[in-house]
């Protein structure tokens, strides 16, 4: 969707070095969901983020939410071969009861 | 639980066969989905189904038909498949209200010749 726009479409890094997608939205946030597909397999939900400033981590990932709730990024810290994948942001862009939006994903690719 | 499960996993067709495809999800989730994905193009919505007995065409609807057969089970239908139609098909669920998360299945891998 042309809501929700990701960058970089895709990334290599080298393992050991950190890496930040970003998600951007051309409306308020309501929520904002990432996930991480493997190759050929569905959608592992990572976490999810609400208010303006909001940050949250699991093992080497953190994302945050800006203060305005239109932009969120995912940063990995010390990639590993493990964190490879695609990236996907999804979106709340309602307040009700509505689908999310995706964006069109970020290709990572982590080598040695 | 098994959270959502489709079938099936993969599935070849000729231009202008049928078939379809069935989705289930055990966590009681009153919202059920259809996307599929394609190669620079993200996810894109197919249908939905806020609650039992409702559905809603989402961002590409033609082409397909789906059912929401009990609060568990949502279906997807090709009635005369096509080419463009060559896709991969996931499937979520979720609960009711906003800031609910939202789970997929594995997909299903289609071909049409």
């Amino acid at each position: 969707s042309q809501e929700l726009e990701q960058s970089p479409q895709s990334l290599i890094v080298q393992e050991g070095k950190n890496l930040t997608i970003n998600c951007t939205s051309s409306k308020t946030l309501y929520g904002l969901y990432w996930y991480k597909q493997k190759y050929g397999e569905g959608l592992i939900f990572l976490m999810m983020l609400q208010k303006g400033g909001e940050e949250k981590s699991h093992e080497k990932i953190t994302a945050k939410l800006d203060e305005k709730k239109q932009q969120s990024s995912l940063h990995i810290t010390a990639s590993q071969p493990s964190h490879a994948g695609i990236y996907l942001c999804g979106a709340d862009l309602n307040s009700g009861n509505t689908p999310l939006v995706f964006g069109k994903g970020t290709r990572l690719s982590v080598i040695a | 639980n098994a959270g959502v499960t489709q079938t099936p996993k993969f599935q070849v067709l000729k231009t202008g066969q049928s078939m379809t495809l069935q989705c289930a999800q055990d966590m009681n989730h009153n919202s059920m989905y259809w996307y599929r994905q394609d190669p620079g193009m993200g996810l894109r919505l197919i249908y939905y189904s806020a609650s039992e007995g409702t559905t809603d065409k989402g961002e590409v609807p033609n082409g397909y038909n789906v059912s929401r057969l009990n609060k568990r089970e949502f279906s997807l239908r090709l009635e005369s498949a096509a080419p463009s139609q060559t896709s991969v098909y996931f499937c979520a669920s979720k609960g009711w209200g906003t800031l609910e998360t939202q789970y997929f299945g594995p997909g299903t891998r289609l071909l049409v010749l």
